[in-house]
């Protein structure tokens, strides 16, 4: 069974660089991994996803290394608005039947 | 707004009670997915659907049970309520069934169980 794993909370001041990693094994090896933000009594919300290597969008950039059993989002000069929880969300194909897993969540506080 | 709607938003009831939750995705989308997070187990997948059939499942209790109906809307039946049921309960829906496919969340229900 896939376990993902991620630091419990993280703290950074507005206009710093985070970088948030989520340790996954057993993904599916043909699987995208995706990234989500969750505000306070709301649903997540996608942020990015990638299957290798690297990729960037307006919003954050996502590094995945070569064994694909980690993923690092990084998101460039953080804001207090950017106060949120981030999951990993991967699929894990084993144990015979599709699931989806989201990681355990990383809260970030952006101080002023 | 990401366009999926959520009915009721709070649900208080009793341990034993059966309740019914209800979701619509966004317009186009024909899957549908269900999540449980409580603070204690984070974000849980529970069944997802696409086109009326189901496509993946998670640790769904055999006390709950979904399905989506002609219309794509889908209702998720939790029974025999217990207090570790309560929970937020979270209804996502995409345009396809692949996990590349970016899912949209609704705004959740949130159920009490006393």
């Amino acid at each position: 069974l896939a376990k993902t794993t991620q630091p419990i909370s993280m703290d950074s001041y507005e206009g710093q660089e985070v970088n948030i990693t989520c340790s996954h094994n057993n993904i599916a090896t043909n699987d995208y991994i995706t990234w989500y933000q969750q505000f306070p009594s709301q649903g997540p919300r996608f942020i990015i996803q990638g299957y290798k290597t690297k990729v960037t969008n307006e919003v954050a950039s996502l590094f995945i290394p070569a064994d694909r059993k980690s993923s690092t989002l990084s998101l460039p000069r953080v804001s207090l608005s950017d106060t949120a929880v981030y999951y990993c969300l991967v699929g894990d194909p084993t144990s015979g039947t599709y699931k989806y897993i989201f990681g355990t969540g990383t809260r970030l506080k952006v101080l002023a | 707004d990401s366009g999926v709607t959520q009915t009721p938003k709070h649900l208080i009831t009793a341990t034993g009670q059966r309740v019914t939750l209800r979701c619509s995705p966004r317009s186009g989308d024909l899957s549908v997915y269900w999540y449980q997070q409580s603070l204690d187990q984070g974000l849980q997948f529970l069944i997802q659907y696409y086109n009326g059939e189901e496509r993946a499942k998670g640790n769904i209790l055999e006390r709950f049970s979904a399905q989506q109906f002609p219309d794509l809307h889908s209702e998720l039946n939790l029974s025999s309520l217990e207090l570790g049921d309560s929970a937020l309960y979270f209804c996502a829906s995409s345009a396809g069934t692949a996990i590349y496919n970016e899912q949209f969340f609704g705004p959740g229900t949130r159920l009490t169980v006393l």
